[in-house]
């Protein structure tokens, strides 16, 4: 299986704040990644897709970047309505695993 | 407008067979994979499965594999997950999504709450 790892776990940010999130494979997937956000209660919701292609709608303060095993996804001004629980997912031939997730909120 | 409607909220005793669902409208149902995904109270998502509509070709995560059965109705554009003999530790909110043409979950489902308790 492939494993998957996020770091941080959690982070606190202020308003306006570029906020990074890192994701690694356990081996090289290309540009496999998919980046998702989950707020509470909530379903989640795809917001990059094949690392860094951004989902139609999806507002373009949203970034994804990497290839092979380490990938980063990034908010270039955190907003309010950000708050939620990010989490990265590589697909391998139809086999899927979920990073562990990262818990955003405002400081 | 493409969506994935789930079936309602269960509780049941551990022991207990167990069947919900996730229908499709809005796209082609049975050309693209649908997946599950558990998240136990309070933890994050896992992949449990997807499975091809069309001819009901399924693949299982290896954590799943033999404690869930998936399968498909694709004439009324129905994927279920199934359970023979629920445990306690099955109790989670269970979702339905759609893999697009790029492997990534695109369309999900409203969720299933699940409660397994004695």
């Amino acid at each position: 299986d492939i494993q998957m790892t996020q770091s941080p776990s959690s982070l606190s940010a202020s308003v306006g704040d570029r906020v990074s999130i890192t994701c690694q494979a356990s081996q090289d997937i290309s540009n496999s990644l998919n980046w998702y956000q989950q707020k509470p209660g909530k379903a989640p919701k795809l917001l990059i897709y094949d690392a860094s292609t951004l989902e139609t709608g999806v507002p373009s303060r949203f970034s994804g970047s990497g290839s092979g095993t380490d990938f980063t996804f990034t908010i270039s001004s955190l907003q309010p309505e950000d708050i939620a629980t990010y989490y990265c997912q590589q697909s391998d031939n139809l086999l899927f695993t979920f990073g562990p997730g990262t818990k955003v909120d405002i400081k | 407008e493409m969506q994935l409607v789930q079936s309602g909220a269960e509780v049941k005793k551990p022991g207990e067979s167990l069947k919900i669902s996730c229908k499709g409208s809005g796209y082609s149902f049975t050309t693209y994979w649908i997946g599950w995904v558990r998240q136990m109270p309070g933890k994050g998502l896992e992949w449990m499965g997807i499975i091809y509509p069309d001819d009901s070709d399924t693949r299982y995560s290896p954590s799943f594999q033999g404690q869930v059965t998936i399968s498909a109705d694709k004439s009324i554009s129905t994927a279920y997950l199934q359970w023979s003999t629920l445990k306690a530790s099955d109790t989670a909110m269970y979702y339905c999504a759609r893999t697009s043409m790029r492997d990534a979950f695109d369309v999900w489902g409203q969720g299933t709450m699940v409660t397994v308790s004695s």
